[in-house]
């Protein structure tokens, strides 16, 4: 079945950039995501790309995708202590008939020390 | 778009009592999801509706768990008896046509004593 796998935890200091990996094994995957959750809110939809691209910036976020390798990294510039969160990659794999199933991973926890 | 709503924000109940969460989705989204938080076991699906039609409900715990969407814009996941193993943050996402991106509601904490 579908597996997303994320390190557990990330520690920074403010004004370095962060990087959170996350590997999956569907190779069927359409979209993959980035969330932040942050304590005691619901999950944040942050970017997300297609599965044809291999990169995606967005201000101060970068996401490089490796479909050979099913790697997928965000990349967090100049990190900032409202960044702490948890992040969770999630992919999306079509099922038939217009669904799509969404694997999340078990989240990164990114501490930002000022 | 005020965004997923999701009621109450925190439940605490004793074991054997049912228990009853509400969603009501972003207008106009037709895809709609119920989730399960713990640190034990991270972020589970439990079940999908589309068009108000259960699709895929594999992640249902047990029978004690029911979800029913009477309408476009409203859910309930309802678990009877309830059990503290239960205890749990429960979010509801929805999704639009074009299903590529789920928007989560700011989930309820539920306490099961």
């Amino acid at each position: 079945g579908e597996d997303v796998e994320q390190s557990l935890f990330l520690s920074v200091r403010e004004g370095d950039s962060s990087v959170i990996n996350c590997t999956y094994t569907d190779s069927s995957s359409t979209y993959l995501y980035w969330y932040k959750q942050e304590p005691g809110a619901g999950l944040q939809l942050l970017t997300y790309i297609f599965s044809n691209m291999d990169m995606k910036q967005d201000q101060r976020l970068t996401v490089l995708l490796n479909k050979k390798d099913k790697h997928l990294s965000l990349r967090i510039a100049d990190t900032q202590t409202g960044d702490s969160a948890i992040y969770f990659c999630a992919e999306t794999s079509p099922r038939g008939g217009g669904y799509q199933k969404v694997t999340f991973g078990t989240g990164t926890k990114l501490q930002v020390i000022p | 778009d005020a965004g997923v709503i999701q009621s109450p924000r925190h439940e605490v109940t004793e074991m054997g009592q049912e228990v009853t969460l509400r969603c009501k989705p972003i207008s106009g989204h037709n895809s709609l999801f119920w989730y399960r938080q713990t640190m034990m076991r991270g972020l589970e699906l439990l079940i999908y509706f589309n068009n108000n039609v259960p699709i895929d409900d594999s992640g249902m715990p047990e029978d004690r768990f029911s979800a029913k969407m009477p309408n476009a814009s409203f859910s309930t996941l309802k678990i009877q008896p309830s059990e503290p193993r239960d205890s749990a943050v429960y979010f509801c996402a929805s999704s639009s046509p074009r299903g590529d991106t789920q928007y989560f509601g700011p989930g309820t904490r539920l306490t099961v004593l």
